[in-house]
């Protein structure tokens, strides 16, 4: 367990608003990542941060901001969510002995 | 394109016999592997990996075989139980991965063990 939350764990919005994902992890490590999952597209990276205010594009990163404004803490934001935002979301950290990335248990988000 | 590629989607096995899902790559720029496992509901849980300085690795059931030359990595699960059923990612992390280290993600391969 490396200590990841991610808030909300469901939810459901309108096409047009503002929607922001929490990743929340209790041992200070550098790296987060978010990641989208989607069926015949595995797994893809959103936007990363390799610390406090240090933050950088991933492969699909059109339409999404994020923030890091503290260690423990990595946002996600869909300023104005889409249909094609429908996802599942999932927040990763990078720890170990081989910086393996470890997951958190992800947000299943619906745009209507 | 898929610099990491899993070309089986689905493979079904009877329990107690070996599972064996497969992954290439196309880039020799790689220098670790690794597997996770994904339930359902779940987020994806690391599973076993392999430095590219290596041909195999192994913990308990799970084995990772890493064939350099063939750029072709495969992991074994013996002997297969039902709660093995998941999908399995493979990934791949490059050399010059520079401040980010991301890693490059196949898109899975959906394991069913059967009773």
């Amino acid at each position: 367990d490396a200590g990841i939350t991610q808030s909300p764990r469901h939810k459901v919005t309108e096409t047009g608003t503002p929607v922001t994902l929490r990743c929340h992890q209790t041992e200070n490590h550098r790296y987060m990542y978010w990641y989208r999952q989607d069926p015949g597209h595995g797994l893809r990276l959103i936007h990363y941060s390799y610390g406090v205010k240090d933050t950088d594009k991933g492969e699909v990163s059109d339409g999404y901001s994020v923030s890091r404004s503290k260690t423990e803490d990595f946002l996600l934001t869909l300023e104005s969510a889409t249909s094609s935002q429908t996802s599942v979301y999932f927040c990763a950290i990078r720890g170990g002995q081989q910086e393996t990335q470890y997951f958190g248990p992800g947000t299943r988000l619906l745009v209507l | 394109d898929q610099q990491v590629k899993q070309n089986s989607p689905s493979l079904s096995v009877q329990e107690g016999r070996i599972s064996i899902l497969n992954c290439d790559y196309t880039n020799s720029m790689f220098d670790y592997f690794l597997w996770y496992k994904k339930y359902p509901a779940e987020g994806p849980t690391f599973l076993i990996s392999i430095s590219s300085i290596k041909d195999k690795n192994e913990d308990g059931r799970f084995t990772v075989f890493l064939n350099k030359s063939a750029k072709h990595l495969s992991l074994h699960i013996v002997p297969s139980q039902p709660g093995d059923s998941a999908v399995y990612f493979c990934a791949a992390r490059p050399y010059n991965a520079g401040n980010n280290r991301k890693l490059i993600w196949g898109l899975g391969t959906s394991l069913a063990v059967n009773p």
